[in-house]
Parts: structure tokens; C-alpha cells; sequence
């Protein structure tokens, strides 16, 4: 079964802090993409990892892809209110669409 | 190049009724995507178009459900004699074939049956 997962589902964390999402992924794949939903609006991309070792940064977000591992992060630095979100990171398994993870919901705290 | 768009934002219906969702992808893009995204869960993926070939259609997609994409261009994706269970996001993504997946979202659909 093709299968996508993060965590945490959940996080909360205070501004100004450092945090790490996970996303495991069930079988081979070396296109991941990691995208932002704020409540009520579509997708809006964030990062295209098509390799593994792959390390793309903006601004305070860095992803990477370890396909060895079968794992990428997205890793958040010294977190602002602005970047409270839901995350979540689609991998393509080769059958020419997305599976996407349950998300992570992000909510950073004053 | 304003994105892809989708039409209506919102739609409001009542179980048994017939309804109709448009998108508009991305004018250079050959592939059209739809998906589901209930409350709390990620998009799942419903079908996908490569120009105007229905190209795979999800176990998701029941025969209540019909999309097209005629001459390649836009889609439309119904469903008929609503059910509550559809309540959900509809989202519409489209991508050039030589970039495959990386697909840009549209802002959606926001259906919900009562």
C-alpha cells in the first residue's frame, strides 16, 4: 500500500523556537513536495525535492529528502506567528499523481 | 497568467441535487487534476486528464461522479443526487506533462450537501 505520514499531527510551539515535521513514506519514490494550507484556502507550494539529498530553503522553512530513509523533513527556525499552518508533504510514487500526508496543523504561540 | 482558477468558491446544496464544478487550469498545462480534501485529512486524489483523456479515475469516484475536459481546456467535474458524505474540498491542480506531479492548486471548491 502506497502510504504517506507525518508527525506531528499536531504542534505547537513557541515563537521563536526550532522545530522538525517528519514525513515517512511507504515505497520508493524521489519526487516529494511539501506544501502550505491556511484554514479554508487551497494548497500553495512550498518546496519540489526530486532527488535524494535534496535541501531547498526559504526563509525560515528548510526541506530535505533522504530517499534512502524514505524520509523528509521540513525543518522550521526560530518559528513567527506567521507560519501557523497546516503542512503537508505529497510524494509521487510513480503513478502519475499525488498521495499526500494527514498534514501537520502548526500553531505558533507569543 | 492569473493561476488556476475554480468556480464556484463555495456551493451549498441539498442532498439529491445535481452539481457542477468548474476549473480552469493553467493555460500551457497539458494535465488536470481533481481531488478531496474532507475536514482534517489531506487531498485524496479523485482523477486526472492529460489534455482531453481521462487518463485514471479513483475507486473514490463513484458513478454519481462524471468529470470531463473537453478539447483539452477546461474541466468540469459533477455529481449527481448528492449525498451528505460529499461534503468536502474540491481542488483542481494542473501541471506541464515534462514536470508531471509538481502541480499547482486552485483555491477550490467548498461543497457541502444538507
Amino acid at each position: 500500500e502506497l502510504k504517506v505520514e507525518q508527525n506531528p499531527l499536531f504542534l505547537s510551539m513557541q515563537e521563536g523556537k526550532n522545530y522538525t515535521i517528519y514525513c515517512n513514506y511507504s515505497t520508493t519514490s524521489d519526487r516529494l513536495y511539501w506544501y502550505r494550507q491556511d484554514p479554508g484556502k487551497s494548497l500553495e507550494s512550498l518546496f519540489v525535492l526530486l532527488s535524494n539529498g535534496a535541501v531547498k530553503q526559504e526563509g525560515r522553512l528548510m526541506a530535505s529528502l533522504d530517499t534512502k530513509a524514505r524520509l523528509s523533513t521540513l525543518h522550521i527556525t526560530a518559528a513567527v506567528h506567521d507560519l501557523s499552518a497546516t503542512y503537508f508533504c505529497a510524494v509521487d510514487f510513480g503513478n502519475e499523481k499525488l498521495t499526500f500526508g494527514t498534514g501537520t496543523r502548526l500553531t505558533i504561540i507569543p | 497568467d492569473t493561476g488556476v482558477s475554480q468556480d464556484p468558491r463555495h456551493k451549498i446544496t441539498k442532498r439529491g441535487q445535481n452539481v457542477t464544478f468548474r476549473c480552469d487550469p493553467i493555460s500551457e498545462h497539458n494535465r488536470l487534476y481533481w481531488y478531496r480534501q474532507t475536514l482534517g485529512q489531506g487531498p485524496e486524489f479523485l482523477t486526472y486528464f492529460q489534455n482531453e483523456a481521462q487518463l485514471e479515475k479513483s475507486r473514490l469516484l463513484s458513478d454519481r461522479f462524471s468529470a470531463e475536459r473537453p478539447k483539452g481546456s477546461f474541466s468540469t467535474l459533477e455529481i449527481q443526487r448528492t449525498e451528505q458524505g460529499d461534503s468536502a474540498m474540491y481542488l483542481c491542480a494542473s501541471s506541464a506533462i515534462r514536470t508531471a506531479t509538481e502541480a499547482f492548486f486552485g483555491q477550490g471548491t467548498r461543497l457541502t450537501v444538507v
